[in-house]
């Protein structure tokens, strides 16, 4: 059964830092790998999609890494923003044409004006 | 992106009765949607897999004369909660996947009384 963990749970950072969020997952045979931005009693808002066979997605200040063989993966954020105070998750969908998806618990960010 | 919706966006209601909470794709046919729950501070979990036209597919543990689902058309899933009580409170998700890719809807509160 595939699991997925995020860490840090939580992580607060002053406006401008750098910041990376961990993700890992028990089992590579994966389809692909998703970084989700949830608001307190909101639904998820897709930041970023990575295919099994690629290494990495862009898209403005964000950068997601995927190493499938290691069951890892990152979200850098740069220069943050008090905008960016979020829930981020990370899910995995399985591979063998299952599109479920396994979600972390998520890092709750905060960034500090 | 594509978009979901859901509605209502809260309820709350006296133990006992069904609640009804409605889950559409505005600008594309999804021929698989999805249920999750969310507990605070928790994981999505996923709840159950919808297929237009075909009875869906609950996840274990997920009792399905509880938590009826309808995915009667290519745009339109529902998930009716019957005889709803407290501890069925919580935040219900669905998406819907699009080719390659899951779209979340904004999501439903729900609070048993």
């Amino acid at each position: 059964k595939q699991e997925v963990t995020q860490i840090p749970a939580a992580l607060s950072v002053p406006e401008g830092e750098n910041l990376v969020l961990n993700c890992s997952f028990t089992d590579s045979a994966i389809y692909n790998l998703q970084w989700f931005r949830q608001d307190p009693g909101k639904g998820l808002t897709s930041l970023l999609l990575i295919q099994s066979s690629q290494r990495e997605q862009t898209s403005g200040r964000l950068n997601a890494s995927l190493d499938k063989s290691s069951g890892r993966s990152t979200l850098y954020i740069a220069a943050s923003q008090p905008g960016d105070s979020a829930t981020y998750l990370c899910a995995v969908s399985g591979g063998a044409g299952s599109y479920q998806l396994t979600f972390g618990k998520g890092t709750k960010l905060s960034v500090i004006p | 992106g594509a978009v979901v919706s859901q509605h209502p966006s809260r309820v709350i209601c006296k133990s006992g009765t069904s609640v009804k909470i409605e889950c559409r794709s505005l600008d594309f046919q999804a021929t698989t949607m999805f249920w999750y729950r969310q507990f605070p501070k928790k994981s999505l979990m996923l709840m159950a897999t919808s297929n237009e036209g075909s009875k869906a597919t609950y996840e274990q543990g997920v009792e399905k004369d509880k938590f009826l689902i309808n995915h009667a058309s290519l745009t339109l899933s529902t998930l009716t909660v019957t005889s709803a009580h407290p501890e069925d409170s919580s935040f219900y998700i669905c998406s819907a996947r699009d080719l390659m890719e899951q779209f979340f809807g904004p999501g439903t509160r729900l609070t048993v009384l």
